[in-house]
């Protein structure tokens, strides 16, 4: 698989950390994002993933790329964080801007 | 609001029947994409077009049909070769490789 991610599920009690890693074969893949999905929705975008890692609120992600691995953190997490988190990235060197997805890994948060 | 329009949400079809999923945005994206998500697995690409008149197989293109005739819309048909097409259909669009898709809110397909 081009992109591997742990089905899960989490299950945490309110106000834990927690952590995602989805690690990625392709080391052309340029662009990283983390989408969120509620049951039955579309995907969202989460967060956008930058070399030097960044941040938006309680959400913190990363990337290594001479290890091919992505990560997404949730700090102080809350009931309504609980659904499918998936990664994506880009697939190959070319303009078609495609992206590869991961399966997702569900996410309960317990209050 | 600029977004993209997916109909119908829900479409049931009959075995060798043909139908056709609408994908209608208006970003201004040129990429735009086809995906199929399964219950409990990720989303697999079925067809993409990076311009109008032009579009590309993805990873599971057998049984379905596209055309781009036009920048804001990219229609998805399922035709009776796709035997197993019972499945959460999603569009999506893109402005470049630093930016992430957006999605229309899918179309559930199921054979009945």
């Amino acid at each position: 698989k081009e992109v591997e991610q742990d089905p899960g599920p989490f299950n945490v009690p309110e106000g834990a950390t927690v952590a995602f890693n989805c690690t990625y074969s392709n080391s052309a893949s340029q662009s990283f994002f983390w989408y969120r999905q509620d049951c039955r929705k579309e995907p969202k975008l989460l967060m956008s993933v930058y070399s030097s890692g960044n941040e938006d609120g309680r959400f913190t992600a990363q990337v290594d790329k001479s290890s091919k691995y992505i990560s997404l953190f949730i700090r102080d997490s809350q009931p309504s964080d609980s659904a499918t988190y998936l990664c994506a990235m880009s697939g190959a060197m070319d303009s078609s801007y495609k992206l590869i997805f991961g399966s997702g890994t569900r996410l309960l948060v317990r209050p | 609001d600029g977004g993209i329009t997916q109909s119908p949400k829900y479409l049931f079809r009959k075995e060798g029947q043909n139908v056709t999923l609408s994908c209608e945005q208006n970003l201004n994206h040129d990429a735009m994409y086809w995906y199929r998500q399964d219950p409990g697995q990720g989303l697999r690409l079925i067809y993409y077009s990076q311009i109008v008149n032009d579009f590309q197989k993805g990873d599971i293109a057998e049984g379905y049909s596209v055309s781009r005739e036009k920048k804001e819309s990219f229609p998805l048909t399922v035709t009776s070769a796709q035997k197993n097409p019972t499945a959460f259909y999603l569009c999506a669009s893109r402005w470049g490789e630093n930016y992430g898709y957006t999605f229309g809110s899918g179309t559930r397909l199921t054979v009945v």
